[in-house]
């Protein structure tokens, strides 16, 4: 059964300050990994996709990183700011499902 | 709007009465996923179909719980005789196969 873990649960920054959000994942057999922000009370949004063939995808001020072989996968994202504040999910596909970790609470303070 | 849609967002609802929440994907999207989700935790899979056929079930989903998706199309996931413990977020994703995937913003049930 595939697990997967975030650290740390919580992370407070004052804005400007850059994030480094960790993944890690027990079974490396994964097809993709997808990076999500949830706000409160909100539904998912995806932020990044990594193809396993992959080692990182970047996006504006957010990239990924992916090292199937050790199972880990580390979300940066640059210059933070207050509209940041979220909680950050990551998730890899196995053969047919999404498995996620319990996501990382990110508060930016201004 | 596009992307995946889900009704109603919140529903409260009294313990031992049924609800249903319905999910529309996005057009041309094949496989379409159900999720749950409680305070503090990921979403944990329930159910996964490809096209009309369901193709698998968690163990999560007790025989109170059914699925369904006619013709392909919109689903629907049904809660019987709920209980307390199955006040959460359900959630409705959509994909074409190894893809990105793409949620709704999520049915809240309240059981009181």
């Amino acid at each position: 059964k595939q697990e997967v873990t975030q650290i740390p649960a919580a992370l407070s920054v004052p804005e400007g300050e850059n994030l480094v959000l960790n993944c890690s994942f027990t079974d490396s057999a994964i097809y993709n990994l997808q990076w999500f922000r949830q706000d409160p009370g909100k539904g998912l949004t995806s932020l990044l996709l990594i193809q396993s063939s992959q080692r990182e995808q970047t996006s504006g001020r957010l990239n990924a990183s992916l090292d199937k072989s050790s199972g880990r996968s580390t979300l940066y994202i640059a210059a933070s700011q207050p509209g940041d504040s979220a909680t950050y999910l990551c998730a890899v596909k196995g053969d047919y499902k999404l498995s996620f970790g319990a996501g990382t609470t990110v508060t930016v303070r201004a | 709007d596009t992307g995946v849609s889900q009704n109603p967002r919140h529903k409260i609802t009294k313990r031992g009465q049924n609800v249903t929440f319905r999910c529309d994907p996005i057009s041309e999207h094949n496989r379409l996923y159900w999720y749950r989700q409680t305070l503090g935790q990921g979403p944990e899979f329930l159910t996964y179909f490809q096209n009309e056929a369901q193709l698998e079930k968690s163990r999560l989903l007790s025989d109170r719980f059914s699925a369904e998706r006619p013709k392909g199309s919109f689903s629907t996931l049904e809660i019987q005789r709920t209980e307390q413990g199955d006040s959460a977020m359900y959630l409705c994703a959509t994909t074409t196969g190894g893809t990105e995937a793409f949620f709704g913003q999520g049915t809240r049930l309240t059981v009181v």
